[in-house]
């Protein structure tokens, strides 16, 4: 099956400070990738989906400037939490799929822990 | 079971037994519904998938029955083993929509 790739597996960081977690698809071409978030004992939320060459679209209630995604090439989506909180503290998941309808691959995820 | 809170429903089988795992969709202009299975710090990984013109579809130990009249799906597990246990969850797939939602989940609890 594909591989995706997600970069770092954890991740520790101060509050106010910025974090970018990476998604590689890394034997594929990935039009699309999703961004999860998971807190704990929680199913996964979808954040936003990422076209690449164009703007993320956002789920509802999900701050745009405070998760900033970027999906420029085929292979490569990365998700930046800015002015992090502890709140933001969380499991952080990528998907990427190649056509409509078909099975998304998942990357390992991102335990972010802001201290 | 009904998921309350920050509580995942838990399921617990005796190994070998067989397992069915319950999912409520939420959309009746899905169709297309995944099961994933997640073990604790990992990723979701495929287990099967079913297209909304298909009732039922068996895999390698698992079948996955759809009844879309209650936009209900189903996951059954034979002879359930040890390395089964992990939190499933369905996810569905919204026709015109490029993206899966997920269910609430269920853990499988596994006892020798």
């Amino acid at each position: 099956g594909a591989v995706v790739s997600q970069h770092p597996s954890w991740v520790i960081c101060k509050s106010g400070t910025s974090v970018k977690i990476e998604c590689r698809s890394l034997d594929f071409q990935a039009t699309t990738m999703f961004w999860y978030r998971q807190f704990p004992k929680q199913s996964l939320m979808l954040m936003a989906t990422s076209n690449e060459g164009s703007k993320a679209t956002y789920e509802q209630g999900v701050e745009k400037d405070k998760f900033l995604i970027n999906h420029a090439s085929l292979t490569l989506s990365t998700l930046t939490v800015t002015s992090a909180h502890p709140e933001d503290s969380s499991f952080y998941i990528c998907s990427a799929g190649r056509l409509l309808n078909t099975e998304a691959f998942f990357g390992q995820g991102t335990r972010l822990t802001v201290v | 079971g009904e998921s309350v809170g920050l509580h995942l429903p838990t399921l617990s089988v005796q190994e070998g037994d067989n397992s069915i795992i319950n999912c409520a969709y939420s959309n009746s202009a899905s169709d297309y519904f995944i099961w994933y299975k997640q073990e604790s710090g990992k990723g979701p990984q495929f287990i099967i998938d079913i297209r909304s013109n298909m009732d039922k579809r068996q895999g390698q130990r698992v079948t996955v029955l759809l009844n879309k009249t209650v936009k209900h799906l189903s996951l059954q597990i034979a002879a359930t083993q040890p390395g089964d246990s992990a939190v499933y969850f369905c996810a569905e797939n919204m026709r015109g929509y490029n993206k899966l939602i997920f269910g609430a989940g269920t853990r499988l609890a596994v006892h020798p």
